[in-house]
């Protein structure tokens, strides 16, 4: 059961749009239509922002959605804020009643 | 408003056992729709899935984990609870107790609670 990967930064300007990569294999990002995101700010608890693949809880920005192609999922946070910044995660179920989470991604603001 | 928080030693010596206990407040620990979780994040790196328990006490376990860990379930009392065995160094982390909606997503989580091996 191996980490997902994600890059370990990215950045853009307020306002701009960002995506972040997930990339598993068929045995999890690909296997199951089941990967979520977290955000989290320093010293604080990860956040649901996305879950199902593409799905946003209640009370989450639609400026934040996910989407997947293959055994990439990917997170998109347009209109970007400075509250934004935040390390951010992906997780997905990796079958046998698993779950794997990925490395995290750094966004900054700038 | 759904609450879990965590509780346990901050500090564990190597080779001793790791015991946390979460408490859940704010709603029943006995729904079938959801499992309990334990994820730990060592400092500056990912979360890593250690563990879930459903209430009936149906456990899954992180594989690289298994041998050490045991995970239980009192519902009497609305808390779950974590044990590591056989602690290293390598065990530090914020340990977190989670929510998961079965078999997708973590949505509620405890503030973490930071644990340290050392002697």
């Amino acid at each position: 059961q191996s980490a997902l990967t994600q890059p370990a930064s990215v950045s853009g300007s307020p306002g701009q749009s960002i995506t972040i990569s997930c990339t598993g294999s068929s045995s999890d990002v690909g296997g199951h239509n089941l990967v979520s995101w977290y955000q989290q700010h320093p010293g604080k608890a990860p956040k649901l922002m996305i879950f199902e693949d593409t799905k946003r809880p209640s009370g989450i920005s639609n400026r934040f959605s996910g989407s997947k192609s293959g055994n990439t999922a990917s997170l998109t946070i347009s209109g970007l804020q400075a509250e934004d910044e935040a390390d951010y995660y992906c997780c997905s179920y990796a079958g046998s009643t698993t779950w794997v989470f990925g490395g995290g991604t750094k966004l900054t603001v700038l | 408003q759904l609450q879990l928080q965590e509780s346990g030693p901050g500090l564990v010596k190597p080779s001793e056992t790791l015991s946390l206990t979460c408490t859940v407040s704010g709603g029943s620990i006995s729904s079938s729709s959801y499992y309990w979780g334990w994820i730990r994040q060592p400092p500056g790196k990912g979360p890593e899935w250690i563990g879930t328990v459903h209430y009936s006490g149906t456990t899954y376990y992180n594989p690289s984990l298994k041998s050490r860990l045991t995970i239980s379930v009192d519902t009497s009392k609305g808390q779950f609870s974590v044990k590591l065995s056989s602690v290293t160094a390598a065990d530090t982390a914020v340990f977190y107790c989670a929510r998961l909606y079965v078999p997708g997503y973590f949505d509620y989580w405890g503030q973490g609670t930071l644990v340290t091996v050392s002697s």
